[in-house]
């Protein structure tokens, strides 16, 4: 139990594009959902927090309008990369949280923006 | 504030033996910790969680961790290590109250090196 899919698995885009990255739990509900973003041989950076039916919580530095999220049901989260950019070009974690307190991983999807 | 300490940034050990990632962490109050582990490009895969209770939890493919809370730490261990076991590990913490919507905060993590 406990399984988090992300779609795409990977995704190049052109600058100036938009790319959306969807999170779903699949076998439990998750009132909430987080978005990260890891950059090679590092940790994870936490970028937002999701809250199904409300508006996400974002982390100091992150540009709410440039990354934007959506938690519209308990088992699906999107983060919509506006506009992007080659900076923009990372790998984009989300997780479930299940039971108030484990947060379940996705497999990541990796962005590149040429 | 809350925060993790991976002190190693790799760690290797030949199969057969026993393993140790270590890991410290800083939180207000008491703690909920956690460990994850990562394969190249992909996610973060649950471990273990200690929460409450016995300091000493075991978590999926053998592993275990001690919780010692007058050192603050957290140390993930295994009796005898595979060459599977090689990926990235992941110590985590977060406030241990109740309700969900609570941040982890994630170490550097530690490169697990398993030898034939």
């Amino acid at each position: 139990g406990a399984v988090v899919s992300q779609h795409p698995s990977w995704v190049i885009c052109k600058s100036g594009t938009s790319v959306k990255i969807e999170c779903r739990s699949l076998d439990f509900q998750a009132t909430t959902m987080f978005w990260y973003r890891q950059f090679p041989k590092q940790s994870l950076m936490l970028m937002a927090t999701s809250n199904e039916g409300s508006k996400a919580t974002y982390e100091q530095g992150v540009e709410k309008d440039k990354f934007l999220i959506n938690h519209a049901s308990l088992t699906l989260s999107t983060l919509t990369v506006t506009s992007a950019h080659p900076e923009d070009s990372s790998f984009y974690i989300c997780s479930a949280e299940r039971g108030s307190d484990t947060q379940y991983f996705g497999p990541g999807t990796r962005l590149t923006v040429l | 504030a809350q925060s993790v300490a991976q002190p190693e940034d790799q760690v290797n050990v030949a199969e057969g033996n026993p393993l140790t990632v270590k890991c410290t962490y800083s939180v207000s109050g008491n703690p909920y910790l956690f460990w994850y582990v990562q394969y190249p490009n992909r996610g973060l895969q649950f471990l273990l969680k200690y929460i409450t209770g016995d300091n000493l939890v075991k978590g999926s493919y053998g592993f275990e961790a001690e919780f010692n809370k007058s050192q603050t730490s957290f140390h993930l261990k295994k009796p005898s290590a595979l060459v599977s076991d090689s990926a990235l590990y992941f110590c985590a913490v977060r406030r241990g109250v109740t309700g969900g919507g609570n941040k982890l905060t994630f170490g550097t993590g530690t490169q697990l090196k398993v030898e034939l």
